[in-house]
């Protein structure tokens, strides 16, 4: 069965760092990835995917996403964290007509 | 355009008691999943509807049980509530499925007392 880890349960970054978050999946052939956000409260907003074609994914807020298929790897990056990203970060896979979602990443911002 | 809305918000139920959770997707959506949402658990898939067919089942007991009507509204239900049960629950639409990008609603936050 595929699975999503997300090895890293919290971040603690300073405002204007950069941040990158890891994900592997374990699934035999390429599958849909993507990376989800969760602010408090809230339901989750896709930030960006992908199905096939260039590695480097752009997505929304300034996210990008590379997906490394030798790593089984889908890491996510921002050059420079606004206060507003601080919120819980997850990576999926979908596969079957459902996304199986990692553990998550919560992401602390610091003055 | 309407996003996808979930109602109700908030709900209290007692452990044997059942409930109904309703899910409006986003107009022309046909898809529509269920998620659990639980501190110790995370995000764990419940069902996904597809034009009335149920076409995926996470593993979840029985208990458990949704459909979805012809306007692509969506019900699930939970019969013979556990403490357990006890969290929130998410519910996405999409044009064809989880390979396309889901949009969620806001949750409905099940508490059993």
């Amino acid at each position: 069965a595929q699975s999503v880890t997300q090895p890293d349960i919290h971040i603690t970054v300073s405002e204007g760092a950069s941040l990158e978050l890891r994900c592997n999946y374990s699934y035999g052939a390429t599958p849909y990835l993507f990376w989800y956000v969760q602010s408090p409260g809230q339901g989750l907003q896709l930030l960006l995917k992908y199905f096939s074609g260039d590695t480097l994914v752009q997505g929304i807020k300034g996210f990008e996403a590379e997906f490394k298929r030798s790593q089984s790897s889908f890491n996510l990056r921002k050059p420079s964290v606004h206060w507003s990203d601080a919120a819980e970060y997850f990576c999926a896979v979908a596969v079957g007509y459902k996304l199986s979602f990692g553990a998550g990443t919560t992401v602390t911002v610091r003055a | 355009k309407a996003g996808v809305t979930q109602t109700p918000r908030y709900l209290i139920k007692t452990r044997g008691q059942q409930v109904t959770l309703s899910c409006s997707p986003i107009s022309g959506h046909r898809s529509v999943s269920w998620y659990q949402q639980t501190p110790g658990q995370g995000l764990q898939f419940l069902f996904e509807y597809f034009s009335e067919t149920q076409r995926n089942k996470g593993n979840f007991p029985g208990r458990f049980s949704g459909r979805q009507f012809s306007n692509s509204r969506s019900e699930m239900n939970v019969s013979t509530l556990e403490l357990g049960d006890s969290a929130l629950y998410l519910c996405a639409s999409s044009l064809s499925g989880a390979e396309d990008e889901q949009f969620f609603g806001p949750g409905t936050r099940l508490t059993v007392l």
